[in-house]
């Protein structure tokens, strides 16, 4: 069974900085793409930021772009969000998406994030 | 603004069909043949209806299909039964490890 969990969400003050984790169990997890997408509260969901199964390629929304960080430790299965410089705008449930290219097929069950002081 | 438009609300009648659009751009839904569609109740995660513009995984009704024509494509739900009433997202592949949402649809089931 696939499952994704994340951790490591929370109160931040602004500008300040989180890492989130999405831990991965059930498929060969270096076969393939992830991506974080987030969704702010009573709106849509917007891909943040995506990086390929070997973690050589990554992509960043403009609106992350420059303060947050996607990795992977094969190793590990964990997929990581390095978040800094957190605004307010960036409150919002987090999701790990395991990734094909043609859709998301197993999301985790997401982790809030919350920018306020 | 999302990526791709879809209409804010459809509704439909129990038992009817209803179609949800979703339009981009030749940069995405018009350039790759990787639409997926979501369905989303509040306070979950989402969860994949229809994958690769047409397919569905194991475990969707046949009652969900999927098409594109050109820049713009569509999910149809048909026989709808009042576990519909909810949010449904188009997204497409856009290259490069991205992917762009639409801006979601609520379906009212009346």
């Amino acid at each position: 069974e696939v499952q994704l969990l994340e951790s490591g969400g929370g109160l931040v003050q602004p500008g300040g900085s989180l890492r989130l984790s999405c831990v991965a169990s059930g498929f060969t997890f270096s076969t393939y793409a992830m991506n974080w997408v987030r969704q702010v509260p009573g709106q849509g969901l917007e891909c943040l930021s995506g990086i390929s199964g070997n973690g050589d390629t990554t992509y960043y929304a403009d609106s992350v772009k420059g303060r947050f960080t996607i990795s992977r430790d094969n190793s590990r299965n964990t997929l990581y969000l390095q978040m800094n410089s957190l605004r307010a705008e960036d409150t919002a449930m987090y999701y790990c998406a395991k990734a094909l290219f043609g859709g998301h097929d197993y999301w985790g069950q997401g982790i809030l994030v919350t920018v306020s002081s | 603004q999302s990526a791709l438009t879809q209409p804010r609300s459809v509704s439909g009648s129990l038992g009817q069909s209803v179609t949800i659009s979703c339009t981009g751009t030749s940069s995405n839904v018009g350039n790759y043949n990787y639409v997926s569609w979501y369905r989303q109740y509040p306070g979950k995660a989402p969860r994949l209806l229809i994958f690769d513009v047409i397919r569905r995984p194991s475990g969707v009704p046949d009652r969900f299909s999927g098409s594109k024509s050109g820049n713009t494509a569509s999910l149809t739900i048909s026989g709808l039964q009042a576990e519909d009433e909810t949010d449904y997202y188009c997204c497409s592949y856009a290259g490069r490890f991205n992917w762009v949402f639409g801006g979601g649809t609520k379906l009212t089931v009346l």
